[in-house]
């Protein structure tokens, strides 16, 4: 049963526009979202992270949106970029902070168009 | 360039066979995370060590073993390989349990 779930497997989005990647999760113990961006052939790479105890968190062209009692959270990524294409892994965790424990979705693939 | 070293980047072995894929973290880091990622399925934690002792446990198989070295570099052994252990396998560092977590480029691992 897939606790983390990315139930759009790809994403084309227009240069400039926004972007937003959804994650649904199941587990109410979970704290602390991540998102990582993976290109091909490298490791994912952290992105940003959000805990419970705030709804968003922002840095630059990225927002973080969570909505606890909807268990959804959401990446915003304003404006897209053709270099901002790469799979988005959405990330949950119980304990927070714990990364040890972190428990991945499918992953989105974003492509940004020029 | 994350400073997380995977080594061997590509392994192809046959069914039945051991392999032992290895990990050095960022210098500093005293956590290492191993990671599967499967044809079409999501990163899955495996194991996690804590400067030398193991720390949580995933979804890690019996035929599936690690460890972390004084040196804090990281080792995890496969043994009696099946085709459906061919994989992404990452590891992950951070310099403590929770902070944010840098990957490798990963091993892929193929099995026929």
């Amino acid at each position: 049963d897939q606790q983390v779930k990315q139930n759009s497997p790809s994403l084309s989005v227009q240069e400039g526009r926004i972007s937003i990647l959804n994650c649904d999760y199941t587990n109410s113990m979970f704290d602390y979202f991540l998102w990582y961006k993976k290109y091909p052939a490298e490791g994912p790479t952290f992105l940003i992270s959000i805990s419970s105890i705030k709804d968003k968190n922002e840095d630059g062209r990225f927002t973080v949106f969570l909505n606890k009692s909807a268990k959804h959270l959401s990446l915003h990524i304003v404006p897209s970029q053709p270099g901002d294409s790469a799979v988005y892994f959405c990330a949950a965790s119980a304990g927070l902070g714990s990364q040890g424990n972190l428990i991945f979705g499918k992953g989105t693939k974003l492509s940004v168009k020029p | 360039d994350s400073g997380v070293t995977q080594t061997p980047k590509h392994l192809i072995t046959a069914t039945g066979q051991r392999v032992t894929l290895r990990c050095s973290p960022r210098s500093g880091d005293l956590s290492v995370y191993w990671y599967q990622q499967s044809l079409d399925q999501g990163l899955q934690f495996l194991i996690q060590y804590y400067n030398g002792e193991e720390r949580a446990k995933g979804n890690i198989l019996e035929r599936f073993s690690a460890q972390q070295f004084p040196d804090l570099h990281s080792e995890l052994n496969l043994s009696s390989l099946e085709l459906g252990d061919s994989a992404l396998y990452f590891c992950a560092s951070s310099v403590e349990t929770d902070t944010e977590a840098f990957f490798g480029q990963g091993t892929r691992l193929t099995v026929v």
